[in-house]
C-alpha cells in the first residue's frame, strides 16, 4: 500500500482481556518495528523484523507481549491479560532495511479501563 | 549506549529560522543520522537523513560537521503548522532499540 497501515485506530478494553493489533507495512519493506508512546514520552521500542532473520525481541516488556510477522508482510502484536500500564499508542513502521528512514503508521490508541 | 541530546524544547516565530542540534559522541563509521517530525496523535514522520556535509530537501536542510559528532536541523522560515516534536536518530546509540527520547518541541508563536 501507500503507506503502513494499522488497525484499529483506537481500542478500549477491559483490565485483563487480551487485544490484537494489526499493522500492515508497505509494499516491499523488508523491516518492521513495533514502538509504544505513553502520553508525552518518547517512543520504545518493542520489536523488531527483519526479513526472515529471528525477530528482535529484546524490547518487550513482558512475556504478556508477543508479535508475530506472516509471510513476511503482515504482523499482529498481541498483548494478553491487559493491565492498565499497557495503555499507550502503539506505533508500528516499516523500511527498506535497517536505512533508519522508517515509515510509521498512525498508531493504535489502547485504552486499558 | 550514549544518548542523543537534544534541547528540550524551542520557542520561535513565524518566518523565522529554526535550528535544532543534536549531539550524538559515539556515532559510528556506518552511521546515518534521521530526523524525524511528529505532531499530536500522529506518527512520526522522517524529514531528512545525512551522512556527511550538508542535505537539504524541500522541507529542510541538515548540517553535520566533519567529525559528526552533532547534527543541526534547520527549517527555513517556520509557519504555525512546523509546532511539533523533532527527534534525532542515530543507530549505534541505541537506534530504532531505544526510546527515541523526548524530542525536541518546537513552539511557533504568530
Amino acid at each position: 500500500g501507500a503507506g503502513v497501515s494499522q488497525s484499529p485506530s483506537n481500542k478500549v478494553t477491559e483490565k485483563g482481556k487480551d487485544v490484537e493489533l494489526r499493522c500492515d507495512p508497505i509494499s516491499g519493506h523488508t523491516a518492521l518495528y513495533w514502538y509504544r508512546q505513553s502520553l508525552g514520552q518518547g517512543l520504545e521500542f518493542l520489536i523488531y523484523f527483519q526479513g526472515n532473520s529471528a525477530p528482535d525481541k529484546s524490547g518487550l516488556p513482558s512475556d504478556r507481549f508477543s508479535a508475530e510477522r506472516t509471510g513476511g508482510s503482515v504482523s499482529t502484536l498481541t498483548i494478553q491479560r491487559t493491565q492498565q500500564e499497557d495503555s499507550a499508542v502503539y506505533l508500528c513502521a516499516s523500511s527498506l532495511a535497517e536505512t533508519g528512514a522508517y515509515t510509521f503508521g498512525s498508531g493504535t490508541r489502547l485504552t486499558v479501563v | 549506549l550514549a544518548k542523543t541530546t537534544q534541547p528540550i524544547s524551542m520557542d520561535s516565530y513565524e518566518g523565522q529560522e529554526v535550528n535544532i542540534t543534536c549531539s550524538h559522541n559515539n556515532i559510528a563509521t556506518n552511521d546515518y543520522i534521521t530526523w524525524y517530525q511528529q505532531f499530536p496523535s500522529q506518527g512520526p514522520r522522517f524529514i531528512i537523513q545525512g551522512y556527511k556535509t550538508k542535505v537539504t530537501n524541500e522541507v529542510a536542510s541538515l548540517f553535520i560537521p566533519a567529525d559528526r559528532k552533532s547534527s543541526t536541523l534547520s527549517l527555513p522560515r517556520v509557519s504555525l503548522s512546523d509546532t511539533a516534536v523533532y527527534y534525532c536518530l542515530v543507530p549505534s546509540t541505541g537506534g530504532f532499540k531505544t526510546i527515541f527520547g523526548a524530542g525536541t518541541r518546537l513552539f511557533v508563536k504568530a
